[in-house]
């Protein structure tokens, strides 16, 4: 049982650029989250879904997209790259039969030069 | 908007100490409380998940107290290890977001 995996772990971006970061979880869970963690703070929520095909902006969704056609799958696009965007962001799965418990994925180290 | 405090910032005490972290959160209508472990440079490790009808939940040395009317959690670590040296963050769950606050970072000395 793999739990919540991502790729890549690092990645290095020029301004600009654009990239997606992949998650996925073999758990079955309904819910998936993508949050970014800045060094030393806590983890802001970027989107989250409650099932495939539905989406929702979370506190910090700007310059960020995210699709969910499976239930295991939940990329998250980075369009035009920019500096404050350098970040550790991860992925985590939960589900209502598990009382909504979080498990992450371990992580991606985003820089954007 | 829920905001959610965790004291303190950091922590650094002797081994074979127990110790008391705070978990503060400014809206009570929540489902439930998640305490988790951060070791450096990796990813998230959860600890104790307590429901809003539970009082506390103890896993080994660990024991998670909720008070949900005065918005608080504390997680009691008992007969501290330099290897639970980490960050320990918690998160409420209110609808279908979770809200983090921003940890307290732990060093126990051998």
């Amino acid at each position: 049982n793999a739990g919540v995996t991502q790729t890549p772990k690092f990645r290095i971006l020029k301004i600009g650029q654009s990239m997606t970061l992949q998650c996925t979880q073999d758990m079955n869970h309904n819910y998936m989250y993508w949050y970014r963690q800045d060094p030393g703070m806590g983890l802001k929520l970027i989107y989250y879904s409650v099932g495939a095909g539905i989406t929702d902006k979370g506190e910090v969704p700007n310059g960020y997209n995210v699709s969910r056609s499976t239930t295991e799958d939940f990329p998250l696009r980075l369009e035009l790259a920019a500096p404050s965007q350098t970040s550790v962001y991860f992925c985590a799965s939960s589900d209502y039969r598990g009382f909504y418990e979080q498990y992450f994925g371990p992580g991606t180290r985003l820089t954007v030069t | 908007k829920q905001e959610v405090t965790q004291i303190p910032a950091a922590l650094s005490v002797p081994e074979g100490e127990n110790l008391v972290l705070n978990c503060s959160f400014t809206d009570s209508a929540i489902y439930n409380l998640q305490w988790f472990r951060q070791d450096p440079g990796k990813g998230l490790t959860s600890l104790l998940l307590i429901q809003s009808s539970q009082r506390e939940q103890t896993s080994g040395r660990l024991n998670a107290s909720l008070d949900k009317s005065s918005g608080r959690s504390t997680l009691y670590i008992a007969a501290s290890q330099p290897g639970d040296s980490a960050t320990y963050l918690c998160a409420v769950n209110r609808s279908d977001k979770f809200y983090f606050g921003s940890g307290t970072k732990l060093n126990v000395k051998p």
